[in-house]
């Protein structure tokens, strides 16, 4: 079964601190890749995308993520976190097959930042 | 424009009774996806429809249905509620396929929290 896997379920990193959370998915047909970010009390809102093209994809506020095909991974990273940063992180992997158009989403990954 | 809405945000039902969930996407958006997201089980796609038919369908159980108007406003029914369908409850909208893949982001409501007693 298809499926995506967050290494890090809770991560806690000071302002400044670099960042990398991991993913990884199980098809190995072409995939869409997404991180989606959900800040506390807020909707979940996309952080950063893969298509096609390059595999260093940039993101919103300073996010990065890399897709390794060989590995099947997809991993996040940002070179200093800030304490807004402060939030569940999900990677999520789409199938890229016929009109198969669903998210298969992993459990997250609770960031938090201290100050 | 303005974003996916939800309503009702918060909703208390107890076993064996029906809910109705209603999603309206974004303005111009024709594809809207349901998802149940659970502390235990994470974000787990329940069915997405587009131009009123379903396209997708999870691994839910057919207590869990849902439709699709002609304005693309969705809603999601759950019968027979039971204690673990307690969840939080999110609609995402979409503007469908492009190009022969699906490329476009997903934009998410609030979500519906729904609670079982």
């Amino acid at each position: 079964a298809q499926s995506v896997s967050q290494h890090n379920h809770h991560v806690i990193l000071s302002e400044a601190a670099s960042l990398e959370l991991g993913c990884n998915y199980s098809y190995g047909g072409t995939v869409n890749l997404f991180w989606y970010v959900q800040y506390p009390g807020q909707h979940l809102q996309l952080l950063l995308k893969y298509f096609s093209g390059d595999p260093l994809v940039k993101g919103i506020k300073g996010f990065e993520a890399e897709f390794i095909k060989s590995k099947f991974s997809f991993n996040l990273r940002k070179p200093s976190v800030q304490w807004s940063d402060t939030a569940e992180y999900f990677c999520a992997v789409s199938p890229n097959a016929g009109n198969n158009r669903k998210l298969i989403w992993g459990l997250g990954t609770s960031l938090a930042v201290n100050p | 424009k303005a974003g996916v809405t939800q309503t009702p945000r918060y909703l208390i039902k107890t076993r064996g009774q029906q809910v109705t969930l209603s999603c309206s996407p974004i303005s111009g958006h024709r594809s809207v996806s349901w998802y149940q997201q659970t502390p235990g089980q994470g974000l787990q796609f329940l069915f997405e429809y587009f131009s009123e038919t379903q396209r997708n369908k999870g691994n839910f159980p057919g207590r869990f249905s849902g439709r699709q108007f002609s304005n693309s406003r969705s809603e999601m029914n759950v019968s027979t509620l039971e204690l673990g369908d307690s969840a939080l409850y999110l609609c995402a909208s979409s503007g469908g396929f492009v190009g022969g893949r699906f490329a476009d982001t997903q934009y998410f409501g609030p979500g519906t929290r729904l609670t079982v007693l």
